[in-house]
């Protein structure tokens, strides 16, 4: 089965800081490869499909890149409100396997 | 607007069954597919089952396979998982999800609406 590893696992950052995540495919997977935001309580939010496709009411602050096996996502300048735990996931096959997960922290 | 609703978590000794239920509104269900995903708590996301709108297409975790059974009644607009010989590692809040893509053929792991969640305790 397709293996997605995130790192890092935990990131402290500071508020208007750039912040980037990385995930990497045990294989190809087509780039469809989507990334999700998670805060505690709440269910997952899509933010990004297809390697680099905001969802709409995405802020543009949020970028995803890469292709093949290893992918990024970036925030531009991190808000208050971005403190949250970030998934990877490829929808390639129908495992649709996430990542560990990157919790990112107020530093 | 797109409206999940899951049911049917509790508590059940290992070895027992439960039946989630969820209940679908705001779009015509029969033409999405469907898809549970659990998170084990303070842990990560995983995709359990899924289901084409059609129910021609399923999907079942090598963690579930054999124990769970996925199925929706599309004049209901409810998406069903039969869990039967529950472990304690079925514990977890079980979230129903869609993709917003209209086909009811198909089946991709993609979501962009879900649930709120049901948990599912499995413990003596």
């Amino acid at each position: 089965d397709i293996q997605m590893t995130q790192s890092p696992s935990t990131l402290s950052a500071s508020v208007g800081d750039r912040v980037t995540i990385t995930c990497r495919a045990s294989q190809s997977i087509n780039n469809w490869l989507a990334w999700y935001q998670q805060k505690p309580g709440e269910v997952p939010r899509l933010l990004i499909h297809k390697v680099s496709i905001l969802q709409g009411g995405v802020p543009s602050r949020f970028s995803g890149s890469g292709s093949g096996t290893e992918f990024t996502l970036t925030i531009s300048s991190l808000q208050p409100d971005d403190f949250a735990t970030y998934y990877c996931q490829q929808y390639n096959v129908y495992s649709g396997t996430f990542g560990q997960g990157t919790k990112v922290e107020i530093k | 607007e797109v409206q999940l609703l899951e049911s049917g978590g509790g508590l059940v000794q290992p070895g027992g069954s439960l039946r989630l239920s969820c209940a679908a509104s705001g779009f015509t269900f029969s033409n999405y597919a469907m898809t549970w995903v659990r998170q084990a708590p303070g842990k990560g996301l995983e995709c359990v089952s899924g289901i084409s709108g059609s129910s021609g297409v399923t999907y079942y975790a090598d963690s579930v396979k054999g124990r769970f059974t996925i199925s929706r009644d599309n004049s209901k607009n409810t998406l069903y998982l039969q869990m039967n010989s529950l472990r304690a590692e079925d514990t977890a809040i079980y979230y129903c999800a869609k993709r917003d893509y209209s086909n009811p053929s198909t089946y991709a792991p993609l979501f962009e609406s879900w649930g709120q969640g049901t948990l599912v305790t499995v413990s003596s």
